[in-house]
């Protein structure tokens, strides 16, 4: 069965400090790929995301993926984190076997952001 | 239009009683989906419609949830009888050709 393992649960950087988010999928072909953020009590914002051709793809806010088959990844950075990026970070992956579009995601991580 | 609209925002509610949520999605989008997210986890597919088909139902919809689509447009979905365990924030999202777009979410407590 298809998934999504985001293998932390919760992350702390400090303000300005680079950011990797870490996302494995697992699935036979070629994953249609997203980042999605929430804050508190809020509804999901797409960052960014992946259907094909280059494999470093671009967002929103700054914040930039990467596309590894090799090793089932698409792992979320950002070169200098704001204090505004404190939020809740899910991965997410198309399901392939039905048409539907519905998207399996992953646990989610925490990202703490110190002054 | 601003995106996909969710109400209410909050909902609290006895066990035993029932509820309903409202989605508004965006006008051009034809697919239209539920969520539901739990304390701590991502969400977790709920039904899907395209137009006012619904074509999949997760496992996890008991009897006791029913979601309607008249005339392709706003979605309903009614808990009848809710428990406590029904307690989560429920999500909408609409999709046209690419990405899916979600509202801000319905947080449901049943008490």
């Amino acid at each position: 069965a298809q998934s999504v393992t985001q293998p932390d649960i919760h992350i702390t950087v400090s303000e300005g400090a680079s950011l990797e988010l870490r996302c494995n999928y697992s699935y036979g072909a070629t994953p249609y790929l997203f980042w999605y953020v929430q804050s508190p009590g809020q509804g999901l914002q797409l960052l960014l995301k992946y259907f094909s051709g280059d494999t470093l793809v671009q967002g929103i806010k700054g914040f930039e993926a990467e596309f590894k088959r090799s090793q089932s990844s698409f792992n979320l950075r950002k070169p200098s984190v704001h204090w505004s990026d404190a939020a809740e970070y899910f991965c997410a992956v198309v399901h392939g076997s039905s048409n539907t579009g519905k998207l399996i995601f992953g646990q989610g991580t925490t990202l703490q952001v110190k002054p | 239009d601003t995106g996909v609209s969710q109400d209410p925002r909050h909902k609290i509610t006895k066990r035993g009683q029932n509820v309903t949520f409202r989605c508004d999605p965006i006008s051009e989008h034809n697919r239209l989906y539920w969520y539901r997210q739990t304390l701590g986890q991502g969400p977790e597919f709920l039904t899907y419609f395209q137009n006012e088909a619904q074509l999949e139902k997760s496992r996890l919809l008991s009897d006791r949830f029913s979601a309607e689509r008249p005339k392709g447009s706003f979605s309903t979905l009614e808990i009848q009888r809710t428990e406590q365990g029904d307690s989560a924030m429920y999500l909408c999202a609409s999709k046209g050709n690419t990405e899916a777009f979600f509202g801000q979410g319905t947080r449901l407590t049943v008490v």
